[in-house]
C-alpha cells in the first residue's frame, strides 16, 4: 500500500502560468480532499469529493477546479496562478465510518509546496 | 459555524517536561475529535481521536479526553522527548469535512 501520493514534490510556477497537482489514494478510499497549508492559517479546504464524479467546495475554492473521474485519482488545476497561491498543498483520503453520517481518518500525502513568482 | 481554538506556539519544552497544548472547539451536536501531528517535511498523521462526551483517546504516551462541559480537547504528555518536536493541529469532523486550528509547534530541547 503507498497510501497517499502526491506529485511533484516541489513546483516553481510564473503568475498566469497553470498546472495540475496530482493526488492518488490505493486505499479504495470514497472521500478525497486538498487542503492548504499556510503559516498561522493552519489547513484550509479547497474542494473535496464523497466519491467519483461528485465534487464540491470547501473553504477557498477560487482559484482551484477539480475533477473525479475514478475513485482513486483527485487531481487539482490550478487555471491561471497567482503569488497568493504560494503555499504547501495537501491531498487526504478517508473513508466513510458505516455507523454515522460521518468519515474515519484522513489519510494525508508528502505534500507539494508550490512558490508562484 | 464550527470552528476550533488552539494555543499559539511554539511551545518550548527541555525533554521529560510535562507538555499540556490547549484546544477548545464551537460545534452543534457532539463531532468526532481529533489530534494530528506533522513532524518536518512531512504530512500529518493521525495522532489519537475521540469520537463521544468523556471519551479518551491516547497513543505514543499523548493522551486527551473529550469535554463537552468546557468544549475542550486538550492535548497531554507526561514526559517529552526531543522526537516529540512537531507541529500538532486540533480538529474536528463536521460531517463530510475536517476542521483545523491552526496549529501548534512544539520543540523540545536535551
Amino acid at each position: 500500500n503507498a497510501g497517499v501520493t502526491q506529485t511533484p514534490k516541489f513546483q516553481v510556477l510564473k503568475t498566469g502560468q497553470s498546472m495540475t497537482l496530482q493526488c492518488a489514494q490505493d486505499m479504495n478510499h470514497e472521500y478525497m480532499s486538498w487542503y492548504r497549508q499556510d503559516p498561522g492559517m493552519g489547513l484550509r479546504l479547497i474542494h473535496y469529493s464523497v466519491g467519483a464524479g461528485i465534487t464540491d467546495q470547501g473553504e477557498v475554492p477560487n482559484g482551484y477546479n477539480v475533477s473525479r473521474s475514478t475513485t482513486e485519482d483527485f487531481p487539482l488545476r490550478l487555471l491561471s496562478a497567482a503569488p497568493s497561491q504560494t503555499s504547501v498543498y495537501f491531498c487526504a483520503s478517508s473513508s466513510p465510518d458505516g455507523v454515522t453520517s460521518s468519515y474515519n481518518e484522513q489519510f494525508f500525502g508528502p505534500g507539494t509546496r508550490l512558490t508562484v513568482l | 459555524g464550527n470552528s476550533v481554538t488552539q494555543m499559539e506556539g511554539p511551545v518550548t519544552l527541555s525533554e521529560e517536561a510535562f507538555l499540556t497544548i490547549n484546544c477548545t472547539y464551537t460545534a452543534t451536536g457532539y463531532p468526532s475529535l481529533f489530534w494530528y501531528v506533522q513532524y518536518p517535511g512531512e504530512g500529518l498523521q493521525l495522532l489519537l481521536k475521540a469520537t463521544k462526551a468523556d471519551d479518551k483517546g491516547s497513543n505514543k504516551g499523548f493522551e486527551a479526553t473529550y469535554r463537552k462541559e468546557t468544549t475542550s480537547f486538550h492535548l497531554e504528555k507526561g514526559s517529552v522527548q526531543v522526537s516529540d518536536s512537531a507541529v500538532y493541529f486540533c480538529a474536528l469532523q463536521d460531517t463530510d469535512k475536517l476542521i483545523f486550528g491552526t496549529g501548534t509547534r512544539l520543540q523540545v530541547f536535551p
